[in-house]
């Protein structure tokens, strides 16, 4: 089926360190968007790419979509307390007609002072 | 803007039982969702309504799980009944609409109803 999986599952990190998790996709993508989800929270919206090779950043977040569009990738930079969650990419799939979004599995971040 | 209510935000109830939970979108959204979300997993979309119209419900387990939003807002889901694997968080979301990527259709998203099941 539809799968879409992210690796690392998790990942701590001293505060001021790098984070970078990847997302990938068994079938092609019409967008990618990337949620946070804090502990005890629900899932936040954090950005949207819908190009081929496209990259945005937010501050200390750079997103990128995948030039054959099936993965993506999310950093962060100098990482701060403040950046733990679990961080979930998820993608419209489907040809034609109704497009589902499909979540990855996530990857969970702790980052200590 | 308000968000995305939800109520209850956490029920316990026997197997077996039934139990039935509502979402109230964002004003004007047209788009609603209903997901699961099991300790550890993404969230697995169970049904997505347009206006008051089903859009998609291939992962809702019919046999149990059911769902309504009769005048295209506010939106209940029910099981019955329920079982030990259904313990999970059940999230709502809206959007302004579905569709690909040419469309605005950032989700929105509830705090939840935490669900166990004994």
């Amino acid at each position: 089926g539809q799968q879409v999986m992210q690796i690392p599952q998790y990942q701590h990190v001293q505060e001021g360190e790098d984070f970078t998790t990847y997302c990938n996709s068994s079938t092609t993508l019409s967008n990618i968007q990337w949620y946070k989800q804090r502990p005890g929270g629900h899932p936040v919206f954090l950005i949207q790419l819908v190009k081929s090779g496209e990259v945005k950043k937010q501050k200390r977040l750079t997103f990128q979509f995948g030039e054959a569009k099936k993965n993506s990738s999310l950093h962060i930079t100098a990482t701060q307390t403040t950046d733990v969650g679990t961080y979930f990419c998820a993608g419209h799939q489907g040809n034609t007609g109704f497009q589902k979004l499909v979540f990855g599995t996530g990857t969970r971040l702790l980052v200590s002072p | 803007e308000a968000g995305v209510a939800q109520s209850p935000r956490y029920k316990i109830i026997e197997k077996r039982q039934s139990v039935a939970f509502w979402c109230n979108p964002i004003s004007g959204h047209a788009t609603l969702y209903w997901y699961q979300q099991i300790l550890g997993q993404g969230p697995k979309l169970l049904i997505q309504f347009q206006n008051n119209g089903v859009v998609d419900d291939s992962q809702l387990p019919k046999d149990r799980f059911s769902a309504e939003r009769l005048k295209g807002v506010d939106s209940t889901l029910k099981i019955q009944p329920a079982k030990l694997e259904d313990s999970a968080v059940y999230l709502c979301a809206s959007s302004w609409t579905s569709g690909g990527p040419s469309s605005y259709n950032e989700q929105f998203f509830g705090p939840g109803t935490r669900l166990t099941v004994l």
